[in-house]
């Protein structure tokens, strides 16, 4: 079965220090893996895409890497701040579907 | 660039009612998907549009859910005589070329059926 798995569920930090959050996927073969994240009552905001070609890639404080045999991403989120605070969700097209598999997340909180 | 545009954001049905929820993608954008994310659970893919064709509806219940992208206007997810199990919020996405593109969510439709 095809599954995206997601650990720690939550996850709490001091602000400014470095985080790195987990996804693993069950199958190798796939597109892509994209990160949201998500805030309370609202929608999915797109941090980065990694193609499965890609070993990584930054936006700004973010960086995500890719290790596409071994079916793990890490999103590493550097001086973290208040704002950061979230919930995180990996997501995966497999190949052979037109659909996005999406892990249940990891809810991070900064602590002033 | 708007974005993906939902509405409404919040809908309230009683029980037995229809609920149709509207979808416009990101301009240029003619990949339509339709996400649900139940309370406390994660988003579960239900159905994948492009302009008039229903691409995959795999995760769509085959009764009482119908999903619809016409040549004009929005997508239309639309849920006949509801019931409470269907309160969620439901999330539309659009990308410009399939799943190996960034997909664009909009902001929800929340679903409450008393």
């Amino acid at each position: 079965k095809q599954e995206v798995t997601q650990i720690p569920a939550a996850l709490s930090v001091p602000e400014g220090e470095n985080l790195v959050l987990n996804c693993s996927f069950t199958d190798s073969a796939i597109y892509n893996l994209q990160w949201f994240r998500q805030d309370p009552g609202k929608g999915l905001t797109s941090l980065l895409l990694i193609q499965s070609s890609q070993r990584e890639q930054t936006s700004g404080r973010l960086n995500a890497s890719l290790d596409k045999s071994s079916g793990r991403s890490t999103l590493y989120i550097a001086a973290s701040q208040p704002g950061d605070s979230a919930t995180y969700l990996c997501a995966v097209p497999f190949m052979g579907n037109e659909k996005l598999t999406f892990g249940t997340g990891t809810r991070l909180t900064i602590i002033p | 660039n708007a974005g993906v545009m939902q509405n409404p954001r919040h809908l309230v049905r009683r029980r037995g009612q229809e609920a149709r929820l509207r979808c416009s993608p990101m301009k240029g954008h003619s990949h339509v998907y339709w996400y649900r994310q139940l309370p406390e659970e994660g988003l579960k893919f239900m159905v994948y549009l492009q302009k008039e064709n229903i691409i995959d509806e795999s995760g769509m219940p085959k009764e009482r859910f119908s999903a619809e992208f016409p040549k004009e206007g929005p997508s239309i997810l639309r849920i006949q005589q509801v019931v409470r199990g269907d309160s969620a919020a439901y999330f539309c996405a659009s990308s410009a070329n399939g799943v190996q593109e960034t997909q664009y969510f909009g902001p929800g439709t929340r679903l409450l059926v008393l």
